[in-house]
């Protein structure tokens, strides 16, 4: 157990549609990770906010948007939903910004698994 | 685009060492080369970290060749349980505020066989 906590564990809904993910990041964590993983595929890097600040984009859509509220916790809201954004949704959390000079080891959560029918 | 490339699988025999091999030829002077695991769909583990000089923790160790071009992560022992995808990944400067985010291939699949 990470200490990162994802909800929903699973998510099925149709195309067009707006759900939210929320993550809960380790305790004392600052910085919130959002990934993707299509099937057969790597974690591709969506967005990263710290301290409630968005500090760096990936590829992400402008369908998707996400927060960092002040309880540190993180949502990932994706809208106009397709079949292709169909995967898993891994959120991740780090002590800092960037773990000090160079440490930043990343912990991840379980994910969401989303399916977009 | 990730900057590592890895075979896509490997097998190794229980009890056997496993040698994950990753090249990095453009790694910069002050990137880390970080290693990660994924278990079937789970969300990936931190395994190791190391700049210049090979490193060894309780999971396993990292080689690092004196020109920082290459590395290997190597489970001295592997047993069953890991099996997973591996990822090796260099930490690349967001912007001038040492902003940092992951770039990670497709990884190497690990197979340990009984």
């Amino acid at each position: 157990d990470s200490g990162v906590t994802q909800t929903p564990k699973h998510l099925i809904t149709a195309t067009g549609q707006r759900v939210t993910l929320r993550c809960s990041p380790r305790s004392g964590d600052l910085s919130v990770y959002w990934y993707q993983q299509s099937l057969d595929q790597g974690l591709q890097f969506l967005i990263q906010y710290y301290n409630g600040e968005e500090r760096a984009k990936g590829n992400i859509l402008e369908r998707f948007s996400a927060q960092q509220f002040p309880d540190l916790h993180s949502e990932l809201n994706l809208s106009s939903l397709e079949l292709g954004d169909s995967a898993l949704y891994f959120c991740a959390s780090s002590v800092s910004l960037t773990g000090g000079a160079s440490y930043n080891e990343q912990f991840f959560g379980p994910g969401t698994r989303l399916t977009v029918l | 685009d990730a900057k590592t490339t890895q075979p896509p699988s490997m097998d190794c025999a229980e009890g056997r060492a496993a040698n994950l091999p990753c090249n990095h030829s453009t790694i910069s002077g002050n990137e880390y080369v970080y290693w990660y695991r994924q278990i079937h769909s789970q969300g990936p583990q931190y395994i190791i970290h190391g700049l210049k000089n090979n490193e060894t923790n309780e999971m396993a160790s990292l080689i690092i060749t004196e020109d920082r071009k290459s590395s290997t992560l190597i489970l001295p022992h592997a047993t069953l349980r890991d099996t997973a995808v591996y990822y090796c990944i260099v930490r690349v400067a967001e912007d001038a505020g040492n902003n940092r985010k992951l770039i990670w291939g497709l990884g190497t699949s690990l197979a340990v066989n009984p």
